[in-house]
């Protein structure tokens, strides 16, 4: 079963505009990861947070993690439309479960030129 | 190109047949995960292996489904007598120890049963 769950579904934006996409989660967890995935390809991953970390920046991406919450925010600042893509997030609870990944179902994003 | 590699990337099947899929992690990565993804939904696990330890799987993966990694390198994953609800895309992952590290995909197998 998913434990994720992204937020919103699908968001539709303009070229140069920031895109945020949200992620809770269920369980305690290791580290919580985001990945990209184009249209029937695989996934490419953008950037893993630790569970004592609170906030990570990677280029134009910037992720915050709040455990007690148990919610995550993915940022993307400068939108592009080559940005268009589903986002993951996915959550690793750690040894115990094999450090398997728990995905959400989504964000469909699109950038409009 | 030294990524995580599948093969096929596509395979129809009727139903009832039997298809093996292959993965060639990246070289070093001692673990090897399999999911599965279908349309508008985000990869389910099915099972891992470290080395060619077979650790754990999922109870998505029924007694149709077999995965082998002879030699800690490559896998494979067999589905026998194939339904219309195992059309899915097929993706394997390589990570190179345990824990706290990102996964690497591949493509994807991309499994039609008619």
């Amino acid at each position: 079963s998913q434990q994720g769950e992204e937020d919103p579904q699908a968001l539709s934006i303009q070229e140069g505009e920031n895109a945020t996409m949200n992620c809770s989660y269920k369980t305690s967890i290791n580290n919580l990861q985001w990945y990209r995935q184009n249209s029937g390809r695989g996934l490419v991953h953008l950037i893993l947070i630790r569970s004592n970390e609170r906030e990570k920046h990677s280029g134009r991406l910037r992720v915050t993690l709040d455990t007690s919450k148990k919610s995550s925010s993915l940022l993307i600042t400068a939108s592009r439309a080559a940005d268009t893509a589903s986002y993951f997030c996915a959550t690793d609870a750690g040894e115990t479960s094999g450090s398997r990944l728990t995905f959400g179902e989504g964000t469909q994003l699109t950038v409009n030129p | 190109d030294t990524g995580v590699s599948q093969d096929p990337r596509h395979k129809i099947t009727k139903r009832g047949q039997n298809v093996t899929f292959r993965c060639d992690p990246i070289s070093e990565h001692n673990r090897l995960y399999w999911y599965r993804q279908t349309l508008g939904q985000g990869p389910e696990f099915l099972t891992y292996f470290q080395n060619e330890a077979q650790l754990e799987k999922s109870r998505l993966l029924s007694d149709r489904f077999s995965a082998e990694r002879p030699k800690g390198s490559f896998s494979t994953l067999e589905i026998q007598r194939t339904e219309q609800g195992d059309s899915a895309m097929y993706l394997c992952a390589s990570s190179p120890s345990s824990g706290e590290d990102e996964q690497y995909f591949g493509p994807g197998t991309r499994l039609t049963v008619t």
